[in-house]
C-alpha cells in the first residue's frame, strides 16, 4: 500500500520569492519513485521533477528542486524565483510497482 | 513527437447511457495508466496496462467500468450505465517502460458529465 499526504491546500508566494510545497509519503515498497506534477487551470498534468528512492542527491530541474529526506519520508518541492505562470495546482505522487498514488494537491498562487 | 492524446475532450451523457473514452499513448510506450480525477481532487488510479496485458484493475470503482488495450497501443475505457457519480475528468498516461523511475506523460483528459 502507498499513500501521499499534502497538508497545504493552498499557498501564496510573492513573485520572485522561493516557496516550499510539502509532501510526505508512506509505502511498503523497498524501491519507489517520487514525482511532482503541475496542473494549471487548463487541466493538463505537466511533469516537473523526479526523485528515485535510492538516489543519494536531491533532484533539480531548473527552478525546481526536490528536498528528499528518506528517513522522514518527505519529498518537498522547492520552487525558486516564483513567476506568475507558476500559479497552479501541484501534485506529489509515488510510483511503486505498477501503481501510482497521487496526493490531494496544493494550490499555489503567485502574487505580483 | 506527438504526446498522449485523448478523445473526446468533453462528453455529456444521460444517466444510464454507455460511454467509451479513447487514449492514444505515445508511440512505443509500454505502460498505460487510466486515472479518474474528481473536481478539486488528485487523480485516482483506475487501471494499468503493460502492452496488451491489464496487470492491475484494482482501482476500477465497479463492474460498470471496463478497460482494454487489445493491440498494446490504443486503449479504451468503457463505462456502462453511467451514473452521476461517474462525472469526472478521466486521464490517461503512458510511460516508456514499467520501471519505477519512468516518467508518466499525461493526456489532456476527457471531461465526463453525467446528467
Amino acid at each position: 500500500a502507498q499513500k501521499i499526504t499534502q497538508t497545504q491546500p493552498g499557498m501564496f508566494v510573492q513573485k520572485k520569492e522561493a516557496v516550499t510545497l510539502d509532501c510526505t509519503y508512506d509505502t511498503s515498497d523497498p524501491s519507489y519513485g517520487l514525482f511532482w506534477y503541475k496542473q494549471p487551470s487548463s487541466g493538463e498534468m505537466i511533469f516537473l521533477i523526479y526523485q528515485g528512492s535510492y538516489d543519494q542527491q536531491n533532484a533539480t530541474e531548473g527552478r525546481y528542486s526536490l528536498n528528499f529526506q528518506k528517513a522522514r519520508k518527505s519529498a518537498n518541492l522547492v520552487i525558486s524565483a516564483s513567476q506568475l505562470g507558476d500559479s497552479a495546482m501541484y501534485f506529489c505522487a509515488i510510483k511503486g510497482y505498477q501503481k501510482v498514488t497521487f496526493g490531494t494537491g496544493t494550490k499555489l498562487q503567485v502574487i505580483p | 513527437g506527438a504526446g498522449v492524446s485523448q478523445s473526446p475532450r468533453y462528453k455529456v451523457a444521460k444517466r444510464g447511457q454507455d460511454v467509451a473514452l479513447r487514449c492514444d499513448p505515445i508511440s512505443g510506450h509500454v505502460s498505460l495508466f487510466w486515472y479518474q480525477q474528481a473536481l478539486g481532487q488528485g487523480p485516482e488510479f483506475l487501471t494499468y496496462f503493460q502492452n496488451e496485458a491489464q496487470l492491475d484493475k484494482s482501482g476500477l470503482p465497479s463492474d460498470r467500468f471496463f478497460a482494454e488495450r487489445p493491440e498494446g497501443s490504443v486503449s479504451t475505457l468503457k463505462i456502462q450505465r453511467t451514473q452521476q457519480e461517474d462525472s469526472a475528468v478521466y486521464l490517461c498516461a503512458s510511460s516508456l517502460y514499467p520501471d519505477r523511475e519512468e516518467t508518466q506523460y499525461f493526456g489532456p483528459g476527457t471531461r465526463l458529465l453525467v446528467l
